[in-house]
Order: structure tokens, then sequence, then C-alpha cells
């Protein structure tokens, strides 16, 4: 069964500052990962999607890896802004879009 | 910007009773989902369907719970009789095909009383 852990949990950095959240699973058997972006009681955003053939992709200032052989991702946030601030979850599917999500990093970007 | 609606976006029910969540997936896509994240947990897989059926289901997805694609657009949940621990967020979600970007809604907040 894939388990999914994020680290870390919450993160406060200064506005304009480079950061990266991490994602770890268990299983290296997927099919593709997303990143999402949830504001407070609201929906999941999708950022990035990632084949697991990939081992990057990049969308304006986000730029996510994936490392299957370490069990990693990675999400790289460049010159952060305080609407930056949110929960990002990392998602891997296994199968089926069966999605498996880790509990999230709470960023605050602070102006 | 097509996207996924859900209504209603909060439903307050009595322990016992029925509860229908309603979504409309994205036009051209052909997998909808059910997921559901209950307050300071994780999301969590509750319902896949693809061709009016379900594909793949979670242990959570008991007999409880049914979905239905009443008409060409909308997509529902349904739980029979709630209880309490059902109170959590229901997301819905569509991909084109399978395994491909999963587009989420933006909920319905469920709390049963």
């Amino acid at each position: 069964k894939q388990e999914v852990t994020q680290i870390p949990a919450a993160l406060s950095v200064p506005e304009g500052e480079n950061l990266v959240l991490n994602c770890s699973f268990t299983d290296s058997a997927i099919y593709n990962l997303q990143w999402f972006r949830q504001d407070p009681g609201k929906g999941l955003t999708s950022l990035l999607l990632i084949q697991s053939s990939q081992r990057e992709q990049t969308s304006g200032r986000l730029n996510a890896s994936l490392d299957k052989s370490s069990g990693r991702s990675t999400l790289y946030i460049a010159a952060s802004q305080p609407g930056d601030s949110a929960t990002y979850l990392c998602a891997f599917n296994n199968a089926g879009n069966m999605l498996t999500f880790g509990g999230g990093t709470r960023l605050m970007v602070k102006p | 910007e097509p996207e996924v609606t859900q209504t209603p976006s909060h439903q307050v029910t009595q322990m016992g009773q029925e509860v229908i969540l309603r979504c409309v997936p994205i036009s051209n896509h052909l997998y909808f989902y059910w997921y559901r994240q209950i307050l300071g947990q994780k999301v969590e897989f509750l319902v896949s369907f693809y061709n009016n059926e379900i594909s793949e289901k979670s242990e959570i997805f008991d007999d409880q719970f049914s979905v239905e694609r009443p008409d060409g657009s909308n997509f529902t949940l349904k739980i029979r009789s709630t209880k309490l621990e059902d109170s959590a967020m229901y997301f819905c979600a569509s991909s084109r095909v399978m395994n491909t970007e999963a587009f989420f809604g933006q909920g319905t907040r469920l709390t049963v009383v």
C-alpha cells in the first residue's frame, strides 16, 4: 500500500525566498504524480502533473521533480509571494487514478 | 476555463438521514471520482466511475454509499444513512482519460449532527 509523507508539515518564509517542499513515497510503481494547492476551506487546484517517465515539470515559478529510485518528489517555488500562502499537497497515482495523498505542507509567505 | 462544479457548498443533515451530493464534471472527461477529507486529515479516495459503472472503490465506500450518473452531465454521491463520522469535505474530480491529470471541484462540506 502506498504511503506518502510530506515534510515539513508547515513552513514560514519571507517574501522573495526560494523554497523546496518535499514528498516521499514508498511504492515506486506509479503512473504519475500531481502537486495540488489547497486554500483554507477550498478545493484542490492542480499545479503540475509529472508522468512516471518524466523527471520534472515546470509551470511559471513552479518546478516539480520526480525521482522514483529514491521515492521522492520535490516542488520548488521560486521568488515566493504572499499569494503563494496555502497548503501544498502531493498525490501519487498507482493505478486507475486512485490518488494517494500526502498530509500537505502548510506554507506561509510573509510580506 | 472548464471546471468541476459541486453543489451544495455546505450541507447540514441529521444523523440517519440520506444525503445526495452533486457534481458536474468537465464536459469531455470520461472518468469521475469522489474523495473526502475529514477535518485535519489527508484527502482519501472513495470511488472511481467510468462508462456508467464503478471501476474502483476503497474500503471506506461501503454499502451506505452509492454513485450515479443520472443524466449526461451530473454525477452524484449518495450516503444512505449518515453517521457523525461522515462529516467531512467531499470532493468530486474528473479526468479526461485514465491516468491523466485529475481536476477537482471546490468541495461540499457535509456536517452530520
